[in-house]
């Protein structure tokens, strides 16, 4: 199975901060990943996929980037709304993999 | 706009089979690989598999002996079975395509 480290698990920041989040991947995946969001006692809703292809309807302030084995989401300018638990998912091998998830808190 | 609303059991006792169907509104049912992932409760996501229209399917190997994924097209539907439950798969269960996901259905096994 593909691993996908993903960090940090959790993180605390202030509304207007710019935060990354990497998931690596224990073998090259070429460009085969997806982020997702996920607040709580909700489904997952999917921002990023290809890497860094935006998700119709997300806003700008999300981007990916990333191939092979190192990949980064980056909100630019964190709003109050992006408080969540985001997770990558590979879909470049079977069994698709998630990483273990960020925690994004709010400081 | 694809819709996912699916149903199922959510109370179930150990050594029984859990079953879980999910419909696709609007569409192309035809489109995607459709799946099953898991969630216990304060954890993180888990991938069960996947099955296409022409009922084609990728399973977990973690869950393989255990799991099996149908598709009824005339209904545009899918379903999960997953047999001989425990406490350990107890979670929320989400069916899912590209990026359009299920509501999510608790299943919760104990005697």
């Amino acid at each position: 199975d593909i691993q996908m480290t993903q960090s940090p698990s959790s993180l605390s920041a202030s509304v207007g901060d710019r935060v990354t989040i990497t998931c690596r991947a224990s073998q090259d995946i070429r460009n085969d990943l997806g982020w997702y969001q996920q607040k709580p006692g909700k489904a997952p809703k999917r921002l990023i996929y290809a890497a860094s292809s935006l998700q119709s309807g997300v806003p700008s302030r999300f981007s990916g980037s990333g191939s092979g084995t190192e990949f980064t989401l980056t909100i630019s300018s964190l709003q109050p709304e992006d408080f969540a638990t985001y997770y990558c998912l590979q879909h470049n091998s079977y069994p698709r993999t998630f990483g273990q998830g960020t925690k994004v808190e709010i400081k | 706009q694809v819709q996912l609303q699916q149903w199922g059991a959510g109370l179930l006792k150990p050594s029984e089979t859990l079953s879980l169907t999910c419909a696709v509104y609007g569409g192309s049912f035809g489109g995607y690989y459709w799946t099953w992932i898991r969630q216990p409760p304060g954890k993180g996501l888990e991938w069960i598999g996947e099955i296409n229209h022409s009922g084609s399917t990728n399973y977990n190997p973690s869950l393989k002996s255990r799991v099996t994924i149908s598709v009824d097209t005339s209904k545009n539907q899918f379903s999960l079975r997953l047999s001989s439950v425990t406490a350990a798969d107890t979670a929320v269960y989400f069916c899912a395509g590209g990026e359009y996901w299920g509501q999510g259905t608790l299943v919760t096994v104990s005697s």
